[in-house]
């Protein structure tokens, strides 16, 4: 049984530029949390998906916006890339309320 | 607006100290409290969750006790290895699903 898996593992955009960020929860899982960790830092929770609707959000800007499909996988959008925006992308998924798994993360710089 | 504290920041010592980590956080209306451990670069493992009736919980060498009206939780690690070196993360749930992370303890063991 596959854990959470990140897609891609790795990328670079330049400011302004708009990025995608893909997960795949956990077998079972309706639930997908997001979260970014700046270098030296705890992860910071960005927003959580369930039933495709976003059902809380963390204190990030309209610039992260994301989505769930059907089959409960998820996305991340980040518009207008801005220097500080480069962080560790980590995803959890759960059944809602239980506890969350994590995936490997995203790591994303942007020059 | 809970906030959460690890002590130390970081920590080296020699191989088969036993070691504590400390986490605090300042609303003790909690849900859970989690610790991870995260590799350099590398997503988050989950190694204790303790639920807010509880006291402790015990994994192999690990040890996490809970005092939910002081806001304090202590990882005890016994027989520190190099294998063991990592950043730790304690987490703590509310009555919202997001978790709420320390910046974590960088811990090095050394041979």
């Amino acid at each position: 049984d596959a854990g959470v898996t990140q897609s891609p593992t790795h990328l670079i955009k330049t400011r302004g530029q708009q990025v995608t960020l893909r997960c795949s929860p956990k077998s079972g899982h309706d639930t997908v949390s997001w979260y970014q960790q700046a270098l030296g830092q705890g992860p910071q929770f960005i927003f959580q998906y369930y039933e495709e609707e976003e059902r809380q959000r963390g204190n990030f800007p309209d610039r992260f916006s994301g989505h769930q499909f059907p089959n409960y996988s998820s996305e991340l959008n980040v518009n207008a890339l801005l220097l500080g925006d480069s962080a560790l992308y980590l995803c959890a998924s759960s059944l809602v309320g239980y506890e969350q798994y994590f995936g490997p993360g995203t790591r994303l710089t942007v020059t | 607006k809970q906030e959460v504290t690890q002590i130390p920041a970081a920590l080296s010592v020699p191989e088969g100290e036993n070691l504590v980590l400390n986490c605090s956080f300042t609303d003790s209306a909690i849900y859970n409290l989690q610790w991870f451990r995260q590799d350099p670069g590398k997503g988050l493992t989950s190694l204790l969750l303790i639920q807010s009736s509880q006291r402790e919980q015990t994994s192999g060498r690990l040890n996490a006790s809970l005092d939910k009206s002081s806001g304090r939780s202590t990882l005890y690690i016994a027989a520190s290895q190099p294998g063991d070196s990592a950043t730790y993360l304690c987490a703590v749930k509310g009555n919202t699903d997001k978790l709420i992370f320390g910046t974590g303890t960088r811990l090095q063991v050394f041979p």
